[in-house]
């Protein structure tokens, strides 16, 4: 599993775009990356998923440059909903016998009024 | 709501008492995962079942030992426990597939366990 990083915590206004980097440096041909939210005292929720360029959701954008060792979240005008944990994880995927999920430290984003 | 359900939501127990911990997924899932979370800490994976194999964390004391009768169900038995172990357990669920790789699971409310 590639090691990520990520900015400890980050502070915004509401109505801003919010942009949270993570660096993977080693990540593998296979890996793919994906980003969780978590609320306090709640489990993580996936938010999205890309392997390369760009992917858009409801909820999100992923930026991934071509070479992949970093990748942005970005959150369209947030909100103080929008108050949370973020994750990043890289990899690829579940293996028999080899699962290795590691959540990390995480991004703990504050929404300011 | 994810689909995946846990039961009971808060539990206290004392360090001689044995409880288990109860996760249902609804959305025909290959494997489970139990997640253990502490407070100001990273989620630490403790347990996979996956397609009925079960890969484990050597780092999880015997104390903590899981169930996986089914792909829909998995139990987390408790026995022993220190007041440390005090967490929130989550459970989670995703589905294996071998042409797509994926880390997308989906999680429970999780089980705030309370050990005095």
């Amino acid at each position: 599993l590639a090691k990520t990083t990520q900015p400890i915590s980050m502070d915004s206004y509401e109505g801003q775009e919010v942009n949270i980097t993570c660096s993977h440096n080693n990540i593998a041909t296979n890996d793919y990356i994906t980003w969780y939210q978590q609320f306090p005292s709640q489990g993580p929720r996936f938010i999205i998923q890309g392997y390369k360029t760009k992917v858009t959701n409801e909820v999100a954008s992923l930026f991934i440059p071509a070479d992949r060792k970093s990748s942005t979240l970005s959150l369209p005008r947030v909100s103080l909903s929008d108050t949370a944990v973020y994750y990043c994880l890289v990899g690829d995927g579940p293996n028999f016998g080899n699962e290795k999920l590691t959540f990390g430290t995480g991004t703990r984003l504050t929404i300011i009024p | 709501e994810t689909g995946v359900t846990q039961t009971p939501r808060h539990l206290v127990m004392g360090m001689t008492n044995k409880k288990s911990l109860k996760c249902e997924q609804h959305l025909g899932h290959n494997a489970m995962y139990w997640y253990k979370q502490s407070a100001k800490k990273p989620l630490e994976l403790m347990f996979v079942y996956s397609l009925e194999e079960r890969v484990e964390n050597n780092s999880v004391p015997s104390r903590f030992s899981p169930e996986c009768p089914n792909s829909s169900h998995l139990f987390l038995h408790l026995h022993t426990l220190q007041p440390e172990d005090s967490a929130l357990y989550l459970c989670a669920s995703s589905q294996v597939l071998f042409r797509d790789n994926s880390y997308e699971q989906y999680f429970g409310p999780g089980t705030r366990l309370t050990v005095t």
